[in-house]
């Protein structure tokens, strides 16, 4: 199976601020990766498709990157709505696996 | 609106049998395969399998291959997810989701049902 690795596990950051978290593959997947956010209580909602690709109604301050293996979700303007965790997923292959996950706080 | 609406919460004792449901609305059901996501405090988010509801065609985790059983009524646009003994380790909330996909490999999970939640004591 394909590891995904999400760093930080953790952080916390103030409205207003640009956060930054980052996924790796244990072995290459092209762009075929995937954000969710999941607030608590909530489903996952898909945020980003194929690495850098804004979902449909999803605001424009989220945005994904791909440099190599490294793969970026970037939140240009922190808001207070942004709090829970995020998750990256990859569809390169089966079975399709999750990162563990980033978990945003709001200080 | 494109919804997937779960059955509720389970409450089950070991070596029962168990059928959740997820029912699809406001899109062609037969045209996206459903996929089933686990997830639990120790394990996180795992993906279990998805289903065609055209022919009910399934790929399984190998995780989860052999444990559960995938299936679809496509006349009540409803996609099934069932264990015929359930185990302690079984639970944790289960949801199902639309996948979609650009070309094979360019796939994505949206939207996802609300959740139902497994208690296997």
């Amino acid at each position: 199976d394909i590891q995904m690795t999400q760093s930080p596990s953790s952080l916390s950051a103030s409205v207003g601020d640009r956060v930054i978290m980052t996924c790796r593959a244990s072995q290459s997947i092209g762009s075929y990766l995937n954000w969710y956010q999941q607030r608590p209580g909530k489903a996952p909602n898909l945020l980003i498709f194929a690495a850098s690709s804004l979902q449909h109604g999803i605001p424009s301050r989220f945005s994904g990157t791909r440099s190599g293996p490294d793969f970026t979700l970037t939140i240009s303007s922190l808001q207070p709505e942004d709090f829970g965790s995020y998750y990256c997923q990859q569809s390169f292959d089966f079975p399709y696996t999750f990162g563990q996950g980033t978990k945003l706080d709001i200080k | 609106e494109v919804q997937l609406v779960q059955s509720g919460a389970e409450v089950k004792e070991p070596g029962e049998s168990l059928k959740i449901s997820c029912m699809g609305s406001g899109y062609s059901f037969t045209k996206y395969w459903i996929g089933w996501v686990r997830q639990t405090p120790g394990k996180g988010l795992e993906w279990m399998g998805i289903i065609h509801p055209s022919n009910s065609t399934a790929i399984y985790s190998p995780s989860f291959q052999g444990q559960v059983t995938l299936s679809v009524d496509k006349s009540i646009k409803t996609a099934y997810l069932q264990w015929s003994s359930l185990k302690a380790s079984d639970s944790g909330m289960y949801y199902c989701a639309r996948r979609w996909a650009a070309n094979d490999q360019e796939t994505w999970f949206e939207p996802w049902g609300q959740g139902a939640l497994v208690s296997v004591s």
